[in-house]
């Protein structure tokens, strides 16, 4: 298996651009987060997904971040405008929830690193 | 909401010692407590977990404790290795089980 895979690894834009990370969970996953690191506060959870469907997105800071998942196999986080402090690794993670196959075990990605300068 | 705290944040052990890092929790509905290890350009990866119906577990030479009473949990890393260098992250389970809020993370190197 793959793994999660995200793109792009890293990302260098300007304030005020639009920024769009995408994640391919691992086939199979029915549930899909996205995290953001940094350093001040550590992996935050941004919002996660049960079959295809957000079930919490009270950790989005604001209005300027989006999240969709329009199939199983895809899901985007966006931010619009991209602000300096915007600037962090994003983490997506899959897992299977609600079955016997339900381990807890959550399958990171490797993260997209943006920097807003 | 759930708040997990990790001490100490930086730890250095000399090779073949042990490591310990520690977990507070807030919530007491919790009860699924992983550990997550994550090396320099890659994601957190589950090195081992623990369930609130055991006070410990053990695979080879790692190994946790949990003690709900006091709401902390621990890992050991005994017989360190210079691959044991990483930051380590705690996590609580929130909401059900369904997520899950994580430690800001300890910084172990692990000095040959």
């Amino acid at each position: 298996d793959a793994g999660v895979i995200q793109s792009p690894r890293h990302e260098v834009t300007e304030m005020g651009q639009e920024v769009t990370l995408r994640c391919k969970p691992i086939s199979g996953h029915n549930s899909l987060f996205w995290y953001r690191q940094t350093m001040m506060r550590g992996l935050e959870l941004l919002i996660y997904f049960n079959n295809n469907v957000p079930i919490d997105d009270s950790g989005m800071p604001e209005d300027r971040f989006s999240a969709k998942m329009p199939n199983a196999s895809f899901s985007t986080l966006k931010i619009q405008p991209s602000e300096p402090r915007d600037s962090a690794v994003y983490f997506c993670a899959s897992t299977m929830r609600g079955s016997g196959r339900d381990t807890g075990e959550l399958f990171f990605g490797e993260g997209s690193r943006l920097t807003v300068l | 909401g759930e708040n997990v705290e990790q001490h100490p944040s930086t730890l250095s052990v000399q090779e073949g010692d042990s490591a310990v890092i520690k977990c507070t929790y807030s919530d007491s509905a919790s009860n699924y407590f992983p550990w997550y290890k994550q090396e320099l350009g890659k994601g957190p990866q589950l090195i081992i977990d623990i369930r609130s119906n055991v006070g410990e577990k053990k695979d080879q030479r790692i190994a946790v404790t949990l003690n709900k009473t006091a709401k902390h949990f621990s890992l050991h890393i005994t017989e360190t290795q210079p691959e044991d260098s990483a930051v380590y992250f705690c996590a609580a389970s929130i909401g059900g089980n369904n997520r899950l809020a994580f430690g800001k993370g300890n910084q172990v190197v692990v000095i040959p």
